[in-house]
């Protein structure tokens, strides 16, 4: 089976800048997750979806990053205005539900801010 | 409080078995996981335990969980040149299921 696909590989800003992200769950997989993942450190959950709602957001700076996925199948992670501490993997996984199913991991967006 | 610890080096010979640790604080998980992961890459899943059993053997790889001290080892059999990665324990939250992750065990083989 296809796994999960993310997309840009690489991106470089300046500070203050925009970025979006793009996340395709593996098919059929209900919940999907976006990690920030800073260099020397383990992943962080940053939101949670089931199907197109969410269930975790508590750790997500909401006044600069927002997510989105809005027909529970693909989803998009942005940050407006990007900060230096912005630098990071943003990683995007998916599960068939939400406890007791692995999560699959995408490869990442690197991200490096200016 | 949810917090995942991990060793951050380990070097073996080529051949030899490595033994990577973990403890976590949350006795309420439910899964605890092992995943790899390689310069420039994503997290591979690797093997995962059931927090009711005490161990679980898949090839080269075995898995120790000892609930009461909440501690959690990964074993690599013949550990290969190709096992050199950064490895992460993860423990699934019963609520919702998120991960917590260690900061990871950067595994060194050497020749």
């Amino acid at each position: 089976e296809a796994g999960v696909a993310q997309s840009p590989r690489y991106k470089i800003i300046e500070k203050r800048q925009s970025v979006a992200f793009w996340c395709n769950p593996i098919s059929g997989h209900a919940t999907l997750y976006w990690y920030q993942q800073i260099l020397g450190q383990g992943p962080k959950l940053l939101i949670q979806f089931q199907n197109n709602g969410v269930v975790d957001d508590s750790q997500l700076p909401k006044d600069r990053f927002s997510a989105e996925r809005l027909k529970g199948v693909d989803s998009t992670l942005k940050i407006q205005p990007a900060k230096l501490e912005d630098s990071a993997v943003y990683l995007c996984a998916s599960s068939l539900e939400t406890v007791g199913q692995p999560q699959h991991f995408g490869d990442g967006t690197r991200l490096s801010i200016l | 409080g949810e917090d995942v610890e991990q060793s951050l080096f380990l070097s073996v010979r080529e051949g030899d078995s490595s033994v990577i640790n973990c403890t976590y604080t949350d006795s309420s998980s439910t899964y605890l996981y092992w995943y790899k992961q390689e310069p420039g890459a994503g997290l591979q899943l690797l093997t995962y335990i059931f927090s009711n059993m005490d161990m679980k053997q898949d090839q080269r790889l075995t898995v120790l969980l000892n609930k009461k001290d909440k501690h959690l080892s990964l074993r690599i059999a013949d550990t290969q040149t190709g096992d050199s990665a950064i490895y992460f324990c993860a423990e699934s939250m019963r609520q919702g299921g998120k991960l917590i992750f260690g900061q990871g065990t950067e595994l060194s083989v050497k020749p």
